[in-house]
């Protein structure tokens, strides 16, 4: 079983519409959790970080459910620039280590 | 904004050959990875390197892989003897502290041939 799990896609979806992508994650020791976003052949960005209060950064929304083990992420309003691929990510490991763990992807494409 | 900084960006070698990637992290940062994206696929945790020492490697990071901080900015990946299944981009990552954000370079390509 894959650590980190999300559906592929991929999501077309129109501009200006909500659309939410789901990952769940099998380690319970994992300790911190986010949403980066890739575009292609570059490198991971961060986009938010993933808090059990849930936490709101524009027009992103994330969620984690640590009883469930999974994280959300909700997109409102979206825009031709959202389209890109979207990692869920979770890190475990010692002080020293903290290693992040990466799903496979969801990738979003935006049309006009 | 501080960025992590790799090179060369492309990388092209000759299956066997020793290759040497280079990162320079952002310069307070405490922390240091590398990880790689072989195309298609996720990306895979190779090694964290923390108070001069690997502080965990998975187990893509064999005997052929090795790191370095040579200096006080300089943080290498050597590839002793590529292999063609070494083709893949490798990004380096570092940050401040246990509970920051990590940023990542923007990766060099390396193509084995």
């Amino acid at each position: 079983r894959k650590e980190v799990e999300q559906d592929p896609g991929p999501f077309n979806v129109p501009e200006g519409a909500t659309v939410a992508f789901n990952c769940t994650y099998s380690n319970s020791a994992s300790q911190s959790f986010f949403w980066y976003r890739q575009d292609c052949r570059k490198e991971p960005k961060l986009l938010m970080s993933v808090y059990s209060s849930g936490n709101e950064d524009g027009r992103f929304t994330a969620q984690l459910n640590r009883a469930s083990q999974y994280i959300s992420l909700l997109i409102r309003d979206s825009k031709l620039s959202d389209s890109a691929t979207y990692l869920c990510v979770v890190a475990r490991g010692s002080s020293n280590t903290g290693k992040l763990i990466f799903g496979q992807g969801t990738t979003l494409q935006v049309k006009p | 904004e501080p960025e992590v900084t790799q090179t060369p960006s492309h990388q092209v070698t000759q299956m066997g050959q020793e290759v040497i990637l280079r990162c320079v992290p952002i310069s307070n940062h405490l922390y240091f990875y590398w990880y790689r994206q072989i195309l298609g696929q996720k990306v895979e945790f190779l090694v964290s390197f923390y108070n001069n020492e690997i502080s965990e490697k998975s187990e893509i990071f064999d005997d052929q892989f090795s790191v370095e901080r040579p200096d006080g900015s300089n943080f290498t990946l050597k590839i002793r003897s590529t292999k063609l299944e070494d083709s893949a981009m490798y990004f380096c990552a570092s940050r401040e502290g246990y509970l920051d954000g990590y940023t990542f370079g923007s990766g060099t390509r390396l193509t084995v041939v």
